[in-house]
């Protein structure tokens, strides 16, 4: 079946730095890349996502990359600010198109 | 946008016994999914609930102990049985009209089981 991998577990950076997460799936079949953003207490919010035939999109700050022939996937954000810190999540379909499998998070935290 | 609440948000509750999640969505949701998450953890996919069908379940998961129920397309509830102190855990119910557009996610029940 599917599996998702993330890296890095942990991120600390400075507010006003750059945050990249990287992510890479196994199924060639995944057409489906949505990321999502966990606050302690609450559950997973969709900040951005992606589909197969695009290779980046971009939302203000957040922007996502799709590799299909490396099958990798990162999101970036810039500029960060302390309430960037959370937990991320990124995800891919599985093959059959019926789940999202997630990867292991990333906390990442913004000390200002 | 759908919003997904769940109730209860919390519990405590005694092995042995049985803790019935529900998850109410504001608007007709194809999928619905029922994970669990560990504290610091990722999220597991307990099972798949369509209406009108069966749950599927992943593996390691058994309609036995977490039985579902997707009554239509807004509602749907499951079932922790006969629970033990490994069943603590976070879980949370999810929902999509179909499954490469954004899946929306309830806040959790948190279930503590002493």
């Amino acid at each position: 079946g599917e599996n998702v991998e993330q890296h890095p577990s942990t991120l600390s950076v400075q507010e006003g730095d750059s945050a990249v997460i990287k992510c890479t799936y196994s199924d060639s079949a995944s057409n489906y890349f949505p990321w999502y953003k966990q606050e302690l207490g609450k559950g997973p919010q969709l900040i951005i996502d992606i589909r197969s035939n695009v290779g980046e999109k971009k939302d203000q700050r957040i922007a996502v990359t799709l590799n299909k022939t490396a099958k990798h996937f990162s999101l970036h954000i810039t500029e960060t600010q302390p309430e960037d810190s959370a937990v991320y999540f990124c995800a891919a379909n599985n093959q059959a198109g019926t789940a999202l499998i997630f990867g292991k998070g990333t906390t990442l935290s913004v000390s200002s | 946008s759908a919003v997904i609440s769940q109730k209860p948000s919390r519990d405590i509750c005694q092995r042995g016994t049985s803790l019935t999640i529900q998850c109410q969505v504001d608007s007709q949701v194809t999928m619905m999914f029922w994970y669990r998450q560990q504290p610091g953890q990722s999220l597991t996919l307990i099972a798949t609930a369509n209406q009108g069908s069966e749950a599927t379940y992943e593996s390691g998961f058994v309609i036995d102990k977490f039985p579902i129920s997707r009554p239509n397309l807004t509602f749907s509830t499951l079932t922790v049985s006969n629970m033990s102190p490994e069943d603590s855990s976070i879980y949370l119910c999810s929902g999509t009209p179909n499954m490469d557009t954004e899946a929306f996610f309830g806040q959790g029940t948190r279930l503590t089981v002493v």
